[in-house]
This record gives structure tokens, C-alpha cells and sequence, in this order.
């Protein structure tokens, strides 16, 4: 079955700096990569996705990248706010088998220090 | 618009009571997921339904966990009997038809089982 792999566990950074969170997965059959964001107390929040036709996609301050020979994919918020500090997750689906099922990667915290 | 209910938001038991946790997807949405998320284990699909049939179960843990979905407006996850092991944060996720890539995450319910 598929495996995500995230990192960093933890990332702090200043605000107004960018952060980055990889991700790498192991089934090249995988088209599908979306990332939540969790706050405490609260479920996962799709904040974006990628699909596997797409390189990159960029929704203000967020962006999402994607190497389907490398089978990594990365997420990329610019101009850090207090307000993005939450959990992060990756995930990958393989649509084409017609299985929903989302495999997540461990999470990463991401704490923006104001 | 109300996005996935859950409830209840807290639950606790003891070992070898039945649990019921409840699900009201999204208005129109036509697919539901059950997850379960553990510091062990992360965030793993227990089950998922399409227009109220079951689809794929084969992330449900063992025979004691069983989930229902009697309508398009609500699901049941049922843990008979519960364990210490079952302790989690359970979530519902619903999507708007089997070719809609995005889920949506309810709350979660989390469950202590001493």
C-alpha cells in the first residue's frame, strides 16, 4: 500500500518568513495530493490540493509543488501570520483504483512566533 | 451552511461498554468517511460509504468495530465492546460524490476508554 513520509515533525519560524513541509510517498500510481491543516480541538481543514497533472498551484500565500519522478510533493506558505500556527498534514490517493482512502503523512507543527 | 456534525464531542467509558458515535455529513453530500487518529498511527480511514453503501472497510481494526448508514443524513460508528487500545480521536468526513476529490472533516469524537 502506499506511504507518506513528512517532514520536519516541528517548524518554527518567525513572522513574515516562508516555511516549507515535504512530503514523499511511495506509490507512483498516486494522483491525488491534498494538505489539511489542524488546529486543536478541531478536524483536519482542506486548505489545498494538487493533482497529478498539475506541477504547481498556488492559492495566495499558499502553494503546493509536485515531482512525480522524485514522487515528492511540498508545501510552501510565504509571509508567515501568528494565525497559520496549527498541524499540517500531506496526504496521496491513487483515484484511478476507484479507493478513496487518503493515506496521511505523521503531520508537522508548524509554530509561528510572532 | 452547517458543515459535518459529530457527536458526541467527548466520550468516555469503561472497557467492554458499547460505543456509538455519531455522523450528520454535509446537505447533498453523497460519500462519507470514517478516521480514526492516534499519536501511534496518525490519521488512517476506518471505512467509507457511497450513497449509504459501505465501499471499502478494510481499514476497520477488528470485528468489534462495525459502522451504518441507514440514510443520506447519518452514519453510526459502533465499538462493541470498547477498549483501552480504542482510545482516539475519531473523525467523519464527507464528500460531495464518489468523483469529488475534496473531504471535509467534522470535529471529531474523542473517545477515552479507561
Amino acid at each position: 500500500g502506499e506511504n507518506v513520509e513528512q517532514h520536519p515533525s516541528t517548524l518554527s519560524v518567525q513572522e513574515g518568513d516562508s516555511a516549507v513541509i515535504k512530503c514523499t510517498y511511495s506509490d507512483s500510481a498516486s494522483n491525488y495530493f491534498p494538505w489539511y491543516k489542524q488546529e486543536l480541538g478541531k478536524g483536519p481543514q482542506l486548505i489545498i490540493d494538487i493533482r497529478s497533472n498539475v506541477g504547481e498551484k498556488k492559492d495566495q500565500r499558499i502553494a503546493v509543488t509536485l515531482n512525480k519522478t522524485a514522487k515528492h510533493f511540498s508545501l510552501h506558505i510565504t509571509e508567515t501570520q501568528p494565525e497559520d500556527s496549527a498541524v499540517y498534514f500531506c496526504a496521496a490517493s491513487n483515484w484511478d483504483t476507484g479507493r478513496r482512502a487518503l493515506t496521511f503523512g505523521s503531520g508537522t507543527r508548524l509554530q509561528v512566533q510572532p | 451552511d452547517a458543515g459535518v456534525i459529530q457527536s458526541p464531542r467527548h466520550e468516555v467509558t469503561e472497557m467492554g461498554q458499547e460505543v456509538t458515535l455519531r455522523c450528520k455529513p454535509i446537505s447533498g453530500h453523497n460519500s462519507l468517511f470514517w478516521y480514526r487518529q492516534t499519536m501511534m498511527r496518525g490519521l488512517e480511514l476506518l471505512i467509507y460509504f457511497n450513497n449509504n453503501v459501505p465501499i471499502d472497510d478494510s481499514g476497520m481494526p477488528e470485528d468489534r468495530f462495525s459502522a451504518k448508514m441507514p440514510n443520506a443524513s447519518f452514519s453510526t460508528l459502533k465499538i462493541q465492546p470498547s477498549e483501552p487500545r480504542d482510545s482516539a480521536v475519531y473523525f467523519c468526513a464527507s464528500s460531495l460524490d464518489f468523483a469529488t476529490y475534496e473531504q471535509y472533516f467534522g470535529p471529531g469524537t474523542r473517545l477515552t476508554v479507561t
